[in-house]
């Protein structure tokens, strides 16, 4: 149980255009949804907080209207990268939280996502 | 803020006992986990424990709690190559469940 998945695995795309990834809990039904950052060879930078209804929680350097999160649903949570440039380019991983069920603020994460932008 | 510290680097032989440790500061940390990441991959929750436990035992990880010292530690038993991956600590305190993340721990597993 407690599995994340994210869409797609893999993506390059050209400076300006913008990307969309997919972050879905496939087995619970999760109210927070956390989006990170991870460097090469570097620990994950959590960028925000997602909610199921409400407005994302950024963290501080994050630009929201650059990178917009959408929490349509219990179960999906969208990251778009606006107009990227390639010092978007990273590993972007998304994680869901499984708190009611369990008690606790256990995060399970997705597989990430590769975008690399030229 | 909050502050987690791990050592960057462990070596060790195929079938030995593995220990990875790590430092926080919040002394209001509420759960402590583990996450292994393998190349190219995302995180995978290998165990966590509570502020108030010393000791959790799962199979071959076992995970000590110092609250005293904020030291925590993970113990790979009959270490295998395929635990060859890198190791983050992690905590959770008082904002709500935002997870602070070690720089995480490569560990290189030799036959």
């Amino acid at each position: 149980g407690a599995v994340v998945s994210q869409h797609p695995s893999r993506v390059i795309c050209k400076s300006g255009t913008s990307v969309k990834i997919e972050c879905r809990s496939l087995d619970f039904q999760a109210t927070t949804m956390f989006w990170y950052r991870q460097f090469p060879k570097q620990s994950l930078m959590l960028m925000a907080t997602s909610n199921e209804g409400s407005k994302a929680t950024y963290e501080q350097g994050v630009e929201k209207d650059k990178f917009l999160i959408n929490h349509a649903s219990l179960t999906l949570s969208t990251l778009t990268v606006t107009s990227a440039h390639p010092e978007d380019s990273s590993f972007y991983i998304c994680s869901a939280s499984l708190s009611v069920l369990r008690g606790t603020d256990t995060q399970y994460f997705g597989p990430g996502t590769r975008l690399t932008v030229l | 803020g909050e502050d987690v510290e791990q050592s960057l680097f462990l070596s060790v032989r195929e079938g030995d006992s593995s220990v990875i440790n790590c430092t926080y500061t919040d002394s209001s940390s509420t759960y402590l986990y583990w996450y292994k990441q393998e190349p190219g991959a995302g995180l995978q929750l290998l165990t966590y424990i509570f502020s108030n436990m010393d000791m959790k035992q799962d199979q071959r990880l076992t995970v000590l709690l110092n609250k005293k010292d904020k030291h925590l530690s993970l113990r790979i038993a009959d270490t295998q190559t395929g635990d060859s991956a890198i190791y983050f600590c992690a905590e959770s305190g008082t904002a709500g469940n935002k997870l602070t993340f070690g720089g995480g721990t490569r560990v290189l597993v030799k036959p």
